[in-house]
This record gives C-alpha cells, sequence and structure tokens, in this order.
C-alpha cells in the first residue's frame, strides 16, 4: 500500500499569500498517478488537479501541481478567500488507491 | 450535466446493515465506473472499492472484503453499497464517485470527479 503524508498538518496564511502543500509518498507514485482535491466543511471534495500536474475544468490558474517520484506539491499563488479550506492529495497507481491526510489551509 | 445524488443520512445500530444508494444522472451509466470512499467524522478519506456497472465486477479494499457488497441497477441507473455487521466505527460519510473516461479506455483506478453528495451514517445503540 502507498502511505501518502502530507505536510504541514496547518497552514495558516493571509489572502493573497502563496500556500505551498506537500505530499510525500512511500513508494514511487509512477506514471504522475496523482490527484489533488479541495473540500469545505459540510461538502464533498472537489477535484482540483489530477495526473499531478493537469488542473480539471474550471479550477483557476492560481492553482497548480508538481513534483515526480515520490514528492509532489500543489501551490496556491495567491490565496483567495475562498481558498481557505482541508486539501487532499490522492494516488491512483495501484490498489488500495490511498488518500493523505490533508492539509488545511486557514485564516492567519 | 454529470451528477451523482446519494439517499439521505441513516442511523442503524450495532450490527445491523446499511445500503447507500448512488444515483446517476448526465450520462451513460453504464460506461464508467463507480468507486465508493467514506469520512469518518473529522478525519481524512479512505477508499473501499469499486464497481463496474456494466459488467457487476467488483473490487473491495481488503479492509472491507466480507463486510460490504457493492451492486447496481442499470434500469434506473444506480449503484448501491452495502456494508454490514455495523460497529461505532462505521459512522462516517459515505461518498459515491465517477472515474473520468470510459470503461473501454480508461483503468477502474483513477482520479473522481463528480462526486456525490454524501450520505451520513450514525451508527448508536
Amino acid at each position: 500500500e502507498i502511505v501518502l503524508t502530507q505536510s504541514p498538518a496547518t497552514l495558516s496564511l493571509s489572502p493573497g499569500e502563496r500556500a505551498t502543500l506537500s505530499c510525500g509518498a512511500s513508494q514511487t507514485v509512477s506514471r504522475n498517478y496523482l490527484a489533488w482535491y479541495q473540500q469545505k466543511p459540510g461538502l464533498a471534495p472537489r477535484l482540483l488537479i489530477y495526473d499531478v500536474f493537469s488542473r480539471a475544468t474550471g479550477i483557476p490558474d492560481r492553482f497548480s501541481g508538481s513534483g515526480s517520484g515520490t514528492d509532489f506539491t500543489l501551490t496556491i499563488s495567491r490565496l483567495e478567500p475562498e481558498d481557505f479550506a482541508v486539501y487532499y492529495c490522492q494516488q491512483y497507481v495501484n490498489s488500495p488507491l490511498t488518500f493523505g491526510g490533508g492539509t488545511k489551509v486557514e485564516i492567519k | 450535466q454529470v451528477q451523482l445524488v446519494q439517499s439521505g443520512a441513516e442511523v442503524k445500530k450495532p450490527g445491523a446493515s446499511v445500503r447507500v444508494s448512488c444515483k446517476a444522472s448526465g450520462y451513460t451509466f453504464t460506461g464508467y465506473y463507480i468507486h465508493w470512499v467514506r469520512q469518518a467524522p473529522g478525519q481524512g478519506l479512505e477508499w473501499m472499492g469499486w464497481i463496474n456497472p456494466k459488467s457487476g465486477d467488483t473490487n473491495y479494499a481488503q479492509k472491507f472484503q466480507g463486510r460490504v457488497t457493492m451492486t447496481r441497477d442499470t434500469s434506473i441507473s444506480a449503484a448501491y453499497m452495502e456494508l454490514s455487521r455495523l460497529t461505532s466505527d462505521d459512522t462516517a460519510v459515505y461518498y459515491c464517485m465517477r472515474v473520468p473516461c470510459i470503461i473501454t479506455s480508461c483503468p477502474p483506478l483513477n482520479w473522481f470527479d463528480p462526486w456525490g453528495q454524501g450520505t451520513l451514517v450514525t451508527v448508536s445503540s
């Protein structure tokens, strides 16, 4: 099983600042099979990024994904008020599919 | 538009079973794998398995083997997840999700979009 570890657990930032979220994998995530989701309280997760780099339909370009192998990053270039939420990474290389524990981006 | 609508909240006693439904619209139901994930209160996301709505084939996470059953009814474009022998640890929001591409050209393991709205299952005596 591929274990995904997200850091930091909580990120306290102000609107307009840059957010850098990390996702580390216990084994190589090949074929760039890594996605990122955003979840707000009481709602289902929403797809942001798939295949490490590709933005989902309708996702603003302030969200970007990068990385390879075992180290991946989600960057939000300038935080908007609606970006404060919990973010999860997910690998789909092999079974079982796994998610990271999440990073909460909160208002400082 | 593509949409997954789940059944309402459930309260069950320990030892009982629960069945959650996921009704699809806006696309050909038999063309796309459906997965299920759960999220305990304040916790992360836990994958449970998938179903091929065309063939009925399933694949379950080892943790849930023997306790989960995923089925579908193609006549009404609905998928179901039944979990038996419930304990308080099964209290969670259960989500269904669709993979992005058609079965003939898409591996079952994939990213998910869209997601259903979630169904809260509470297990309490």
